[in-house]
């Protein structure tokens, strides 16, 4: 089944004690995203990658470092967590080989409480 | 990228067509209009997409004014499951960003 999964599904950590949040794809696609969801903010981007070891920064970079070694996998590192980073968060995969036209694939989600 | 603006909320009776509107009128020739849906606090689902002319699949049918200025998603039947915020986004070909405003969250009652 085509999918994108996320772990872990729920978090909660205290301020400055780093973490990962993973994301994998099994549909060779070449572009993925993270984004986060705030009440009354909607979906914002965060980082993006177009294919391995190609990164670059959305909408709301700060706080957050992602790496692309390899193409299935899009790892969301927060090195020092602050409370201003409780947010729900989201992978997303996309195939632009065929155009970019395509839907965007998301996740679960991953519900994230730094205290 | 163009902005897009949609009413807060919407009611609708189960078995009846839900409209969505969406006005996009800044959007520019090489941008797609997409639609996506979101329950509670899932991952947002893919609904439909479009660049001018009227689209439909299984899910819905979207229809786009001929000025490209608005939209509107058209559930035919709807259920009680479609009870979901609903994203108008537009999306500049060949890049995966889509900016995600507010949405309308469709209330489907029996």
């Amino acid at each position: 089944e085509a999918q994108v999964t996320q772990n872990p599904r729920y978090l909660i950590t205290v301020t400055g004690k780093k973490l990962t949040v993973t994301c994998s794809q099994n549909m060779n696609h070449e572009y993925m995203s993270w984004y986060r969801q705030d009440p009354g903010l909607g979906l914002r981007q965060i980082y993006y990658s177009m294919n391995v070891e190609v990164t670059d920064k959305g909408d709301v970079p700060e706080g957050y470092k992602v790496s692309r070694k390899e193409k299935r996998n899009f790892p969301l590192i927060l090195e020092s967590p602050s409370p201003n980073q409780t947010s729900l968060y989201f992978c997303a995969s996309i195939p632009t080989g065929t155009g970019g036209y395509n839907e965007q694939f998301f996740g679960p989600g991953t519900r994230l409480t730094v205290l | 990228d163009a902005k897009t603006t949609q009413p807060p909320s919407m009611d609708c009776a189960e078995g009846r067509a839900a409209n969505l509107p969406c006005n996009h009128s800044t959007i520019s020739g090489n941008e797609y209009v997409y639609w996506y849906r979101q329950i509670h606090s899932q991952g947002p689902q893919y609904i439909i997409h479009g660049l001018k002319n009227n689209e439909t699949n299984e899910m819905a049918s979207l229809i786009i004014t001929e000025d490209r200025k608005s939209s509107t998603l058209i559930l035919p039947h709807a259920t009680l499951r479609d009870t979901a915020v609903y994203y108008c986004i537009v999306r500049v070909m060949n890049t995966g960003k889509l900016i995600f405003g507010q949405g309308t969250t469709l209330q489907v009652k029996p």
